[in-house]
């Protein structure tokens, strides 16, 4: 499978711990993008990562998320000392400088 | 920033009928949208896309239209089937900020009954 992937597909946590997920973009696409999306909603943009630089964050996004693209290939996602308001599906999408994005299975986060 | 509404939140249709749904954003740069199909537990599947240039784009039983002067723009899907059942989310590239992110609609859950 050529496509985004992400990993772990679920996690199950208990509030207070810390979380990371990893996204392994199309070979080769430069730009990264995660998204969170909970029940009922649209993705919601959370950050993007043009290589290795991370050039936009979510306002939206608390201290507490951080995310890396350490040479601008895969790409982490940590969350620490989790919330119940943290539980969601997180997806990843890359794109190769066109306007199409491709988005990865997601990873669903349950806190409990 | 952008912002992209999207009605209705749920459309159920009879087989072989037409479903449309549409969307408003509020940005006219916005000059990319595209519309993402989601069927449950899988990952957005793009369907169709549109640029600010063009009007309408066709893909057999699907197509968009965009009006850039009210800025909305509806996805109608023809001889809708059963497997045309699922959630579909309209979004606007945003453009002002140079992330190219996209802003989502909130999505409309489609029933096709057979």
């Amino acid at each position: 499978d050529t496509g985004v992937s992400q990993d772990p597909r679920h996690k199950i946590t208990k509030r207070g711990q810390n979380v990371t997920f990893r996204c392994d973009p199309i070979s080769e696409h430069n730009r990264l993008y995660w998204y969170r999306q909970t029940l009922g909603q649209g993705p919601e943009f959370l950050t993007y990562f043009q290589n290795e630089a991370q050039l936009e964050k979510s306002r939206l996004l608390s201290d507490r998320f951080s995310a890396e693209r350490p040479k601008g290939s895969f790409s982490t996602l940590e969350i620490q000392r989790t919330e119940q308001g943290d539980s969601a599906m997180y997806l990843c999408a890359s794109s190769g400088g066109g306007n199409e994005q491709f988005f990865g299975p997601g990873t669903r986060l349950t806190v409990l | 920033g952008e912002n992209v509404e999207q009605h209705p939140s749920t459309l159920s249709v009879q087989e072989g009928d037409s479903a449309v749904i549409k969307c408003t954003y509020s940005d006219s740069a916005s000059n990319y949208f595209p519309w993402y199909k989601q069927e449950l537990g899988k990952r957005p599947q793009l369907i169709i896309d549109i640029r600010s240039n063009v009007g309408e784009k066709k893909d057999q039983r699907i197509a968009v239209t965009l009006n850039k002067t009210a800025k909305h723009f509806s996805l109608h899907i023809t001889e809708t089937q059963p497997e045309d059942s699922a959630v579909y989310f309209c979004a606007a590239k945003e453009t002002t900020s140079g992330t190219y992110k996209y802003i989502f609609g909130t999505g409309t859950r489609l029933k096709v009954l057979a």
